[in-house]
């Protein structure tokens, strides 16, 4: 595939479940990022993957988010016990390294994850 | 703090110019970008400055001014393909900080 696919494309979970979403970036990209998106907003940073390492998390809320990449690749964005808050597009992102290219390495972002946690 | 302004909803004609405004107030700075969301859809890439000045890519021109924390889009031409929200992004180190977004609505 050319771009980035997330998995699923809509959630519907009840409040207090642990919820999964899948993250594939293009190929090639080493630099996977995450972001939250709520109605009316931005998207808002959660967490920064460079290859497998979590280079920056400073952006998830609390103790119930969770993040992998255990093989630099896809990437996986875990919560635990949901909360109707919780409710959201999740985006995920993929770029080249930071400073590879003079052009900025723009972030090229998947069509996102819709959860709804009821 | 991180602060990006952008006003919250536009209108124009189509075949017509609007300029949307961005100010920002980051802890670092390596780059402003502007990405273009349509409703249900994933941002898109538009245009990146790092340096000040213009940058033109047909009819979407981005201009920055670091000393102002100041950047504009501009849109030449409308059409009606061009409603949209428009996200201005400050790139501090790695992550980019998203303003909240600039609702354009081109009308006939």
């Amino acid at each position: 595939g050319a771009g980035v696919s997330q998995t699923p494309s809509n959630k519907v979970t009840e409040k207090g479940k642990y919820v999964e979403l899948r993250c594939d970036p293009i190929s090639g990209h080493t630099a996977l990022y995450w972001y939250r998106q709520s109605l009316g907003q931005g998207p808002e940073f959660l967490i920064y993957f460079q290859g497998t390492g979590a280079a920056d998390d400073s952006g998830l809320p609390n103790d119930r988010f969770f993040a992998v990449r255990p093989e630099g690749s896809v990437s996986t964005l875990k919560i635990q016990r949901t909360e109707r808050g919780d409710s959201a597009v999740y985006l995920c992102a993929s770029s080249l390294k930071p400073g590879t290219s003079g052009r900025g390495d723009e972030q090229y972002f998947g069509p996102g994850t819709r959860l709804t946690v009821t | 703090g991180q602060n990006i302004d952008q006003p919250t909803e536009m209108t124009a004609t189509e075949g017509a110019i609007v300029q949307i405004n961005c100010t920002y107030q980051t802890s670092g700075f390596n780059g402003l970008f502007w990405y273009q969301q349509h409703a249900g859809e994933a941002p898109t890439f538009l245009s990146y400055n790092v340096l000040d000045g213009l940058e033109e890519k047909g009819r979407f021109s981005s201009f920055l001014s670091r000393s102002k924390g100041y950047s504009y889009l501009l849109l030449k031409e409308l059409q009606m393909k061009d409603s949209a929200s428009y996200l201005c992004a400050v790139r501090g180190t790695d992550k980019l900080i998203f303003g909240t977004g600039t609702r354009l609505q081109v009308f006939p």
